[in-house]
């Protein structure tokens, strides 16, 4: 069983850009969340996908979008890229959108300069 | 609204000591309540859950109690090991909605010393 998997591991970006991060979840799994952990604080809920459609948002402005695919498969997007942004974020996978356990994959560390 | 609080750290101790981080919660209803623990340059795992008032989750040797009366849900162990250094996050999901978000503490980093 292949768990939850993200990609870039890395990424520097200038303020003002745009950045796509992507995550693969784990096999089964129908719901994907994304949340923004900024350094020496806890992950901040910004938004979940289930079954291809969003299922809830945390408390982010409109330039952070997101999209799931049909193998439940997801991306966030982040437009116009602000030095604040910078933070390591992090996918996690759940069976259903009301099981509690979730998987998280080993995060995408975004730096804006 | 619904929020975690947890111990500030860093706590630091000697191996074999007892450990102990405080975490209390504010929701509305019956949230389902749970730790995770971060190792460096990893992301988050599920330590231990507890779904309802009265349960206690346990994992690794690591417990903790859903006290609905107090709002807490503190992290013991009896015995840490180096390898238990890490930073640790209480978190909730909140009941009865349609997603199963998390809401986290700001983490305790645990440093444990041979």
């Amino acid at each position: 069983e292949t768990g939850v998997t993200q990609s870039p591991t890395h990424l520097i970006k200038t303020r003002g850009q745009q950045v796509t991060l992507r995550c693969s979840s784990q096999s089964g799994h129908n719901t994907v969340s994304w949340y923004q952990q900024a350094l020496g604080q806890g992950p901040q809920f910004i938004f979940q996908y289930y079954r291809e459609e969003e299922n809830g948002r945390g408390n982010f402005p409109p330039r952070f979008s997101g999209l799931q695919f049909p193998n439940y498969s997801s991306e966030l997007n982040v437009n116009a890229l602000e030095l604040d942004d910078s933070a390591l974020y992090l996918c996690a996978s759940s069976l259903d959108r009301e099981d509690y356990e979730q998987y998280f994959g080993p995060g995408t560390r975004l730096t804006v300069t | 609204g619904n929020s975690v609080t947890q111990m500030e750290g860093p706590v630091t101790l000697s191996e074999e000591a007892f450990l102990t981080i405080n975490c209390t919660y504010t929701a509305t209803g019956y949230p389902s309540l749970f730790w995770y623990v971060q190792y460096p340059g990893e992301g988050l795992q599920l330590l231990l859950k507890a779904t309802k008032a009265d349960d206690k989750g346990s994992n690794k040797g690591f417990e903790a109690t859903y006290r609905k009366e107090t709002t807490s849900f503190h992290l013991e162990k009896g015995s840490v090991q180096v390898s238990d250094s890490a930073v640790y996050f209480c978190a909730l999901s909140p009941y009865g909605g349609a997603t199963n978000k998390l809401i986290f503490g700001t983490g305790t980093l645990l440093a444990v010393q041979p």
